[in-house]
């Protein structure tokens, strides 16, 4: 049972534009949301994180949205640098420090 | 240590035999997770070890998996007759429970099973 849902398993992006990735959820009990990033032969690493009382997160180039009705997230990246190439996993969980459920990721590729 | 440590880092394995995968978490930290990211696909809990509490194993795939974590610090992951299927990147994470900045995992363990 998918309950984190990434649709898009790519999206390839050109240097300086903007970056979206997508998540969708299936739980209600999820209040707790997270992005993490993962480069080839590493673990993922913790990037943004948001939770259900608020409807937007930033951090530098790096903004999530929250749409708890729509139970739907999305991460921004503006503006996208080649660096930024990775895999994108989204995360939920019922309450913060709780295990997650993880998306099956978004590679994004930002082109130069 | 300043990270989570797995061991090792690369595992071959002949289908039926025993691996035990070893996971070192963040020292102080009271939760430890197992995960597993098989080619193409998304990271798939495993189970998850809260302080003294008994572990949540609702997403061990079978009776060959287990995991124990001893001294509420270190913990083996044992898959028992390894078949191909069970070839993928296992991953540990730990975390201070309520730090709000999620997990830090380790960079894994390849098990390809030939």
């Amino acid at each position: 049972d998918q309950q984190v849902k990434q649709n898009s398993p790519s999206l390839s992006v050109q240097e300086g534009r903007i970056s979206i990735l997508n998540c969708d959820y299936t739980n209600s009990m999820f209040d707790y949301f997270l992005w993490y990033k993962k480069y080839p032969a590493e673990g993922p690493t913790f990037l943004i994180s948001i939770s259900s009382i608020k409807d937007k997160n930033e951090d530098g180039r790096f903004t999530v949205f929250l749409n708890k009705s729509a139970k739907h997230l999305s991460l921004h990246i503006v503006p996208s640098q080649p660096g930024d190439s990775a895999v994108y996993f989204c995360a939920a969980s019922a309450r913060r420090g709780d295990d997650m459920r993880f998306g099956a990721g978004t590679r994004l590729t930002v082109k130069p | 240590g300043a990270g989570v440590s797995q061991s090792p880092s690369n595992k071959v394995t002949e289908k039926g035999k025993d691996v035990e995968l070893r996971c070192d978490p963040i020292s102080g930290h009271t939760a430890l997770y197992w995960y597993r990211q098989s080619l193409g696909q998304g990271l798939e809990f495993l189970i998850y070890f809260q302080g003294n509490s008994a572990p949540d194993k609702s997403g061990l795939p079978s009776d060959r998996f287990s995991a124990e974590r001893t001294g509420g610090s270190v913990s083996t992951l044992t898959i028992q007759r390894t078949q191909q299927e069970d070839s993928a990147v296992y991953l540990c994470a730990s975390s201070s429970f309520g730090t709000g900045h999620g997990y830090t995992f380790g960079s894994g363990t390849r098990l390809t099973v030939v």
